[in-house]
């Protein structure tokens, strides 16, 4: 497609289910990003992916989150046994290369999946 | 996290008007700057950057300001349109770190027709 796609758009889960959000980025992409927002904040980073490597997890906020990109291509986020305060849209990114200050090397937002947990 | 209060400042201006919005940089080895708009229900959309060998550049409409003195970062839009209104955020890159952004809390522009 011409743009990151995410799916779902919204998700309501109950506390304690596990969720899986998808990330579809722009192809040929070598760099994934994972950002979540919280309402009325900007977006916090949670992981960052160059092809299929798994650079940096720093941002992951506890041992139930995980994310992979086992292809270099479609990555997936996954939230084990949600809580409350993982209510937050989760936000992927993708860019051609890796370094941000690249010229011409724009990040793309897709629009996001909405997790609510109840 | 980087981002503080559930309260975004917002920023209401007549159609046509400039607007100037604000954002202070936490990080003086911050190299990388960028401009987001954010409408609702959307991901962030890239409107301009700069680098920190710089203090002006213009786009479309749209100027960025850098002043690492103070480390302040502006945004103007010149004869803002009603599709202008939307959330926006200046996120930095800092050197120790190439592919990361730290976003601010971004403020909220509102176009009165």
């Amino acid at each position: 497609g011409a743009g990151v796609s995410q799916s779902p758009r919204y998700k309501v889960a109950k506390r304690g289910q596990d969720v899986a959000l998808r990330c579809d980025p722009i192809s040929g992409h070598v760099s994934l990003f994972w950002y979540q927002q919280a309402l009325g904040q900007g977006p916090e980073f949670l992981t960052y992916f160059q092809n299929e490597a798994q650079l940096d997890k720093s941002g992951l906020p506890s041992d139930r989150f995980f994310a992979e990109r086992p292809e270099g291509s479609v990555s997936t986020l996954k939230i084990q046994r949600t809580q409350q305060e993982d209510s937050a849209v989760y936000l992927c990114a993708s860019s051609s290369r890796g370094s941000v200050g690249v010229s011409g090397n724009t990040i793309y937002f897709g629009e996001g999946s909405w997790l609510t947990v109840v | 996290g980087e981002s503080v209060g559930l309260h975004l400042p917002t920023l209401s201006v007549q159609e046509g008007d400039n607007s100037i919005i604000n954002c202070a940089y936490s990080n003086s080895a911050s190299d990388y700057f960028i401009w987001y708009k954010q409408e609702s229900g959307k991901g962030p959309q890239f409107i301009i950057d700069i680098r920190s060998n710089m203090d002006k550049r213009q786009g479309q409409r749209v100027t960025v300001l850098l002043n690492k003195t103070v480390k302040h970062l502006s945004l103007q839009i010149a004869a803002t349109q009603p599709g202008d209104s939307a959330v926006y955020f200046c996120a930095e890159n800092r050197m120790d770190s190439s592919y990361k952004l730290i976003f601010g809390s971004g403020t909220r522009l509102l176009v009165r027709p």
